[in-house]
């Protein structure tokens, strides 16, 4: 099984700043790679799909880019409304896998 | 726009079964371009896919290896919607439990149901 690592686990920022969110995959994989934003007590919600296709009515600071094992969601300018959980998600031949998070904190 | 809205108990003992539903609105469970699936999230487990359902000329599931031998995922055409059972279970299988959908043009889910938590106890 293909496992999807996330880093960092937890990362502080402030209003304004520009950051990085790195996901890895244990081997090469298509570009079948998803982001999602997820706020305390409700669903995922879709971000980006196809490694760097921006989902309808998602805000244009949210992009992602990224081949191979690695793949990164960037956010070019930080609202109070991104402090969440974002998670990476892969799907290969009729499965799912999940990273297991970073946490973005208000610094 | 699509919406999908969960209902079951809250509360199942262990070694029973864990049973939820999914009603679809602003799509077919018979859709040729989705699939529908169960999620869940536990502090343990982080997000874990369960597995789908899904039309393609004829009915097909998907299940993840860690469910397969107690999961049974069922489409109901008449009432447009989606259930779930998980046999047998433990305390470990207490988590939020979430329908999606995934649109296999993006093979991403798109359409999440509002959660369901689920505490197995006696």
């Amino acid at each position: 099984d293909i496992q999807m690592t996330q880093s960092p686990s937890t990362l502080s920022a402030s209003v304004g700043d520009r950051v990085t969110i790195t996901c890895r995959a244990s081997q090469s994989i298509s570009g079948w790679l998803a982001w999602y934003q997820q706020k305390p007590g409700k669903a995922p919600n879709l971000l980006i799909y196809q490694a760097s296709s921006l989902e309808s009515g998602v805000p244009s600071r949210f992009s992602g880019s990224g081949s191979g094992t690695e793949f990164t969601l960037t956010i070019s300018s930080l609202q109070p409304d991104d402090f969440a959980t974002y998670y990476c998600q892969h799907y290969t031949s009729h499965s799912y896998t999940f990273g297991q998070g970073t946490k973005l904190e208000i610094k | 726009q699509v919406q999908l809205q969960q209902s079951g108990p809250g509360l199942v003992k262990p070694s029973q079964t864990l049973s939820l539903t999914c009603a679809i609105s602003g799509d077919s469970v018979s859709s040729n371009t989705a699939a529908w699936n169960w999620i869940r999230q536990s502090p343990s487990r982080g997000l874990e896919w369960l597995g789908g359902t899904y039309y393609r000329s004829k009915w097909y599931n998907d299940y993840a290896v860690s469910v397969r031998s107690r999961i049974t995922i069922n489409p109901d055409t008449s009432e447009n919607q989606f259930s779930l059972q998980l046999i047998s279970v433990t305390p470990e299988d207490t988590a939020v439990y979430y329908c999606a959908r995934v649109s296999y043009s993006r093979g991403s889910f798109d359409y999440w149901g509002q959660g369901t938590l689920v505490t197995v106890s006696s």
